[in-house]
């Protein structure tokens, strides 16, 4: 059974960059069917997806945060990760890490993880 | 972007009600329609994907049904576990985009 899980500081400052990493277990992340992205959402509220990258090194990212959004991914540790610069208040959100099928289907998901951004 | 609409954004209903949720995409999306239950506190979960095939997993209670712009999500008994918040998410083009939500809770 694939497990993901979120880990990095739940405290950022603004104008800083945020970075979170996501592990995964149960299976491999070089799997040609896999994509692996990142899904925030602020409390209480709807969900956003930031972006997704394969293990060849494909990227996707929202538009509205592209600039400030880097992926990547270690197929040594199995770990992918994200990158946010410049964060802001606007950015205190639960952030989620999937795996997305090639249809960008959502099918595994972290616990995920608050970062709250402190002025 | 694609705009996601669902309705009606809650819903109140007893145990074994038949639920249906409506989600409208601002233009067509084929079948590219997904469907995520959310618990309080818990991470979302995969329930219909590609607008009717069920995931694994998933009660057979759970059917999704529609293609275009129109979709459904539908709970033919409603259980003590479904009372969450349903998303529809459309995977046909980027940026991928959720709907608002609907929360089902108990009458």
């Amino acid at each position: 059974q694939l497990q993901l899980q979120e880990s990095g500081p739940g405290l950022v400052k603004s104008s800083e960059t945020l970075s979170l990493t996501c592990t995964v277990s149960g299976g491999s992340i070089s799997s040609s069917n896999s994509y692996w992205g990142w899904i925030r959402q602020p409390p209480g509220k709807g969900l956003e997806w930031i972006g997704s990258v394969h293990f060849s090194g494909r990227t996707y990212s929202n538009p509205s945060l592209q600039s400030r959004v880097t992926m990547s991914v270690d197929t040594s540790k199995n770990q992918f990760s994200l990158q946010l610069t410049s964060v802001t208040a606007a950015d205190t959100t639960v952030y989620y890490c999937v795996r997305a099928s090639r249809l960008m289907t959502a099918d595994y998901w972290g616990q995920g993880t608050l970062v709250t951004v402190s002025s | 972007d694609i705009q996601m609409t669902q309705s009606p954004s809650s819903l109140s209903a007893s145990a074994g009600d038949r639920v249906t949720i409506t989600c409208r995409a601002s233009q067509s999306i084929s079948g590219f329609l997904n469907w995520y239950q959310q618990r309080p506190g818990k991470a979302p979960k995969l329930l219909i994907y590609s607008a009717f095939t069920v995931q694994s997993g998933v009660p057979s209670r759970f059917s999704g049904s529609g293609s275009g712009t129109d979709f459904t999500l539908t709970i033919s008994s409603l259980q003590p576990e479904d009372f969450a918040t349903y998303y529809c998410q459309q995977s046909y083009a980027t940026p991928f985009t959720f709907g608002p939500g609907t929360t089902v809770d108990i009458k």
